[in-house]
């Protein structure tokens, strides 16, 4: 099956600092990324929607000067956290999508951010 | 608004039964429907998809697709502790090659010995 892998799986940093989180299909070619955030207990929200070289898009009520998306390549996308703050404390997920149909998304395995 | 409705459970089941899941969703175009299972503390792991009208059986699971009724369900036979899990229903809806998905709130199934 599709695997995609995220890394780190858990970070910690202080409060003003940045997180840089990696995603990657290992065996397929991810047309499109989508990263979500979960907070304990509560559903998946999806953040945005990245497509291979071209600007992410958005979900409302997500700022994209804080969460920065790169999709440099149709095998991986960075979601950077900027000037993380103990609120982005949270279970980071992405998925990969092959292609822009009704193709499956496959999630990584999560990074958990704690800021102090 | 795109809308995907599951009951948030807890749904508790005794071992060897059949635990039935249900999603409704409120787009009429959507074209492709999956199950996913999520154990606390870990990310969602795809179960099966369905696209067409009908029922789909992959092991002790059968997903059942309505279109016309605009519901999806999961049927999980001889259910088992380790199903002990929440589980989301996703749908893709959106046109001109968008295809974002929509999840649902997830139900919380409980297989007890």
């Amino acid at each position: 099956g599709a695997v995609v892998s995220q890394h780190p799986s858990r970070v910690i940093c202080k409060s003003g600092t940045s997180v840089k989180i990696e995603c990657r299909s290992l065996d397929f070619q991810a047309t499109t990324m989508f990263w979500y955030r979960q907070f304990p207990k509560q559903s998946l929200m999806l953040m945005a929607t990245s497509n291979e070289g071209s600007k992410a898009t958005y979900e409302q009520g997500v700022e994209k000067d804080k969460f920065l998306i790169n999709h440099a390549s149709l095998t991986l996308s960075t979601l950077t956290v900027t000037s993380a703050h103990p609120e982005d404390s949270s279970f980071y997920i992405c998925s990969a999508r092959e292609g822009l149909g009704r193709d499956t998304q496959y999630f990584g395995p999560g990074t958990r951010l704690t800021v102090l | 608004q795109k809308e995907v409705e599951q009951n948030s459970g807890p749904l508790s089941v005794p071992e060897g039964a059949i635990a039935s899941l249900n999603c409704t969703y409120s787009d009429r175009g959507s074209q492709s429907f999956f199950w996913y299972r999520q154990y606390s503390g870990k990310s969602p792991e795809l179960i099966m998809f369905i696209y067409s009208n009908g029922d789909k059986e992959d092991g002790r699971f059968t997903a059942q697709l309505n279109k016309a009724s605009q519901y999806v369900s999961l049927l999980i036979r001889d259910s088992q502790p380790s199903d002990s899990a929440t589980y989301l229903c996703a749908v893709n809806e959106g046109s001109g090659g968008s295809y974002i998905p929509t999840f649902g709130r997830g139900t919380s199934l409980i297989v007890h010995p």
